[in-house]
């Protein structure tokens, strides 16, 4: 039970912000939020993480809702390269990534 | 940037053979997990390790997997009797810190075919 709700699909165009919305509402003080994405024929690829605060990094930011029951990621310029699944998930001890199914996102040229 | 390396990048064996998959994980990474997809499902995890030990397994990982750490760089997952529903890519990652405030390093994966 992946416990994260997301859209099973997204489209964008080409240098265009990207906002991948994801849902958490039982999400508990201590759970990580963790956004990784696989792209075609790859591993899965880290991309952003956070708990409560906002986070900024070369790939995306994360905004994360005050009440932490949702998340935002969001790609400021979506290129060709993006077209991946993103999944959502809660980071829990141990290490143990609960993946779901994620959200297709498509970029067009 | 550093790299998980795992070979072979794929594998075809026999229905009932032991395999090897091997992992090369970052070289100042600690904690080591094993994930695995079947065609067109989802990313399920496996085993992770940490200190010589296995930390947490699924309920996937019964008593035919095993994981090994032989030599402090190489991170093995043997299978020892290959079922036709093993055929699967496996992914090998790893981290700096232990979770869950820190992010993986996932390797390309192995895509093990059992005929």
């Amino acid at each position: 039970d992946a416990k994260t709700t997301q859209p099973n699909s997204m489209e964008s165009n080409e240098e265009e912000p990207v906002h991948l919305p994801c849902n958490h509402s039982t999400i508990s003080g201590t759970d990580y939020i963790h956004w990784y994405r696989q792209l075609p024929s790859q591993g899965p690829e880290y991309v952003i993480h956070g708990l409560t605060s906002n986070v900024n990094n070369r790939m995306a930011s994360l905004a994360i809702a005050e009440d932490r029951k949702s998340s935002t990621l969001i790609l400021h310029r979506a290129t060709l390269r993006d077209a991946a699944v993103y999944y959502c998930i809660r980071g829990t001890s141990y290490g143990k990534l609960t993946f779901g199914q994620g959200t297709i996102l498509t970029v067009h040229p | 940037e550093p790299e998980v390396t795992q070979t072979p990048s794929h594998q075809v064996t026999q229905m009932g053979q032991e395999v090897i998959l091997r992992c090369v994980p970052i070289s100042n990474h600690l904690y080591f997990y094993w994930y695995r997809q079947i065609l067109g499902q989802k990313v399920e995890f496996l085993v992770s390790f940490y200190n010589n030990e296995i930390s947490e397994k699924s309920e996937i990982f019964d008593d035919q997997f095993s994981v090994e750490r032989p030599d402090g760089s190489n991170f093995t997952l043997k299978i020892r009797s290959t079922k036709l529903e093993d055929s699967a890519m496996y992914f090998c990652a790893s981290s700096e810190q232990g979770p869950p405030n820190y992010g993986y390093t996932f390797g390309s994966g192995t895509r093990l075919t059992v005929v």
